[in-house]
């Protein structure tokens, strides 16, 4: 079965980054597009970065775009979120995602970042 | 903020019907992207639970469905049951952001 788990989450002060690491299992990752969604404390879920399955072209929400970057490794079935000039804001559990024509059927169980002000 | 809004919250009795609705505009909702459904229990990951506007993936059970028309889509939750407790989130993309959008989310409390 899909298999998702996240890791590289943790404390970080404003304006530092951080990169977060998606390994998937369970189905043949270089055929699918790939995305991070994001749930900040007390709120809800936000998209944040996709990448298409050859790694060829990526697309960003508009509160992360120029700060975050999303690759992908095909060689060890993972998933990247380069995080710079991190906020407060920014502070929210990390999910990596799985997509399927235009929606996300396979999700792993979230990575934690913490922006200190 | 998110294009596509959800009423915050919903409730009913065990049995009965919910339904959630989720309004967007005509770069998302009303294009020929698709509306997808999830579920989002506490503390576990979001679950796909209608995908490209009626369709259920594999497990899930028949009480859920999805419908659309015009630039609004709905779920609905029929025989409503405790463990159906939690959030639920529409999502599309959106031509005019070239992005990804989710809905603003709905808590369904069973009473």
């Amino acid at each position: 079965q899909v298999l998702l788990v996240e890791s590289g989450g943790g404390l970080v002060q404003a304006g530092g980054s951080l990169r977060l690491s998606c390994v998937a299992s369970g189905f043949t990752f270089s055929a699918y597009g790939m995305h991070w969604v994001r749930q900040a404390p007390g709120k809800g879920l936000e998209w944040v970065a996709y990448i298409r399955s050859d790694g060829s072209g990526e697309l960003y929400g508009g509160s992360v775009k120029g700060r975050f970057s999303i690759s992908r490794d095909k060689a060890k079935n993972t998933v990247y979120l380069q995080m710079s000039s991190l906020r407060p804001e920014d502070t929210a559990l990390y999910y990596c995602a799985k997509e399927w024509g235009f929606y996300l059927d396979s999700w792993g169980q979230g990575a934690l970042v913490t922006v200190s002000p | 903020q998110s294009v596509l809004t959800q009423p915050p919250s919903v409730s009913g009795a065990p049995g009965q019907r919910v339904t959630i609705s989720c309004t967007g505009t005509s770069s998302n909702t009303e294009s020929r992207y698709d509306v997808h459904w999830y579920q989002h229990l506490p503390g576990t990951a979001p679950k796909a639970l209608i995908y490209g506007n009626t369709n259920r993936p594999s497990g899930v059970p028949d009480r859920f469905s999805g419908s659309r028309s015009g630039t609004s889509a709905s779920l609905a939750i029929t025989g409503l049951q405790a463990e159906d407790e939690g959030d639920y989130y529409c999502q599309s993309y959106d031509s005019s952001l070239s992005g990804f959008v989710f809905g603003t989310g709905t808590k369904v409390t069973v009473l």
